[in-house]
C-alpha cells in the first residue's frame, strides 16, 4: 500500500526557531514535493524535488528551504520560523511526469499542523 | 482570471440528489486535468482524470470544455459519505508539469 508519512502530526515552536520537517515515500517515487494549505488560499507549493540532491523553487518559497539526500526522505526547513509559517504542511510524491500529456498521480503524507508562537 | 478558480460553497444536499461543480483555468495551453476530494482533517486523495471526451466513474462524471476552459464534476445519488472538499486540479503545462490547486468546493449532504 502507498505510503507518504510526515514526522510530526502537530508541532508548535517559537518565533525564530529552525525548524525541521520529515517526509518520508516507501514508493520508490522520485518527485516529491511540499505544499502549505491555509484557509481560503488552498494548497500552495513550497518546494519540489525531481531527483536526490535537486530541487526546485515553487510559488512560495521565501522563508523555506530544502534537503533531499535520499531518495525516500524530502525534508522542509524553516530557517527562522515567523508567525505567518502557522499552517498546515503536506508533502507529496509522485513518479514523474513523462511527455506533455502524461501525468501521474501525488501522493499526500497526512500533513503537519505547525503553531508558530 | 485566477489560474484556477471554484466557487467555495458549501453545496448542502440532501442524500440522493445530483449537484455539479464548475471550475475554471486561465492557461488554454494546459493539457491535464484532475479532481481531488479532501475530507476534513485529512489529506487530498485523486479522484478521478478529466478527459476531453468525458469521463465517468460509477456516480462521478467528470467533463472538459476547453473552448470555455472550465471543467466539471457532476456526482449523482449523492451518499453521506460524499461530504467533503473537491479540489480542482491543473497540470501546468511548462517546466516540470506542477500541479495547481483550486480551492475547493465544500459539499455537504445531509439525510
Amino acid at each position: 500500500d502507498v505510503k507518504v508519512t510526515q514526522s510530526s502530526r502537530y508541532l508548535v515552536k517559537r518565533t525564530g526557531e529552525k525548524v525541521f520537517l520529515e517526509c518520508v515515500q516507501d514508493m520508490d517515487h522520485e518527485n516529491m514535493f511540499w505544499y502549505r494549505q491555509d484557509p481560503g488560499l488552498g494548497l500552495r507549493l513550497i518546494y519540489f524535488s525531481y531527483d536526490v540532491k535537486m530541487k526546485e523553487k515553487g510559488d512560495i518559497p521565501e522563508g523555506y528551504s530544502v534537503s533531499r539526500e535520499k531518495k525516500e526522505r524530502f525534508s522542509l526547513i524553516l530557517e527562522s520560523a515567523s508567525t505567518n509559517q502557522t499552517s498546515m504542511y503536506l508533502c507529496a510524491s509522485s513518479f514523474p511526469t513523462s511527455g506533455t500529456s502524461s501525468y501521474n498521480e501525488q501522493f499526500f503524507g497526512p500533513g503537519t499542523r505547525l503553531t508558530v508562537l | 482570471r485566477k489560474e484556477v478558480e471554484q466557487d467555495p460553497g458549501p453545496f448542502n444536499v440532501p442524500e440522493g440528489a445530483t449537484v455539479a461543480f464548475n471550475c475554471t483555468y486561465s492557461n488554454s495551453a494546459s493539457q491535464s486535468f484532475f479532481w481531488y476530494r479532501q475530507d476534513c482533517r485529512k489529506e487530498p486523495k485523486l479522484l478521478m482524470s478529466v478527459y476531453s471526451s468525458g469521463n465517468e466513474d460509477g456516480r462521478f462524471t467528470a467533463q472538459l470544455n476547453r473552448a470555455s476552459q472550465y471543467i466539471s464534476l457532476l456526482i449523482r445519488d449523492s451518499k453521506l459519505s460524499d461530504s467533503a472538499t473537491y479540489l480542482c486540479v491543473v497540470v501546468r503545462p511548462s517546466g516540470y508539469s506542477t500541479l495547481t490547486f483550486g480551492k475547493g468546493t465544500m459539499l455537504l449532504v445531509s439525510p
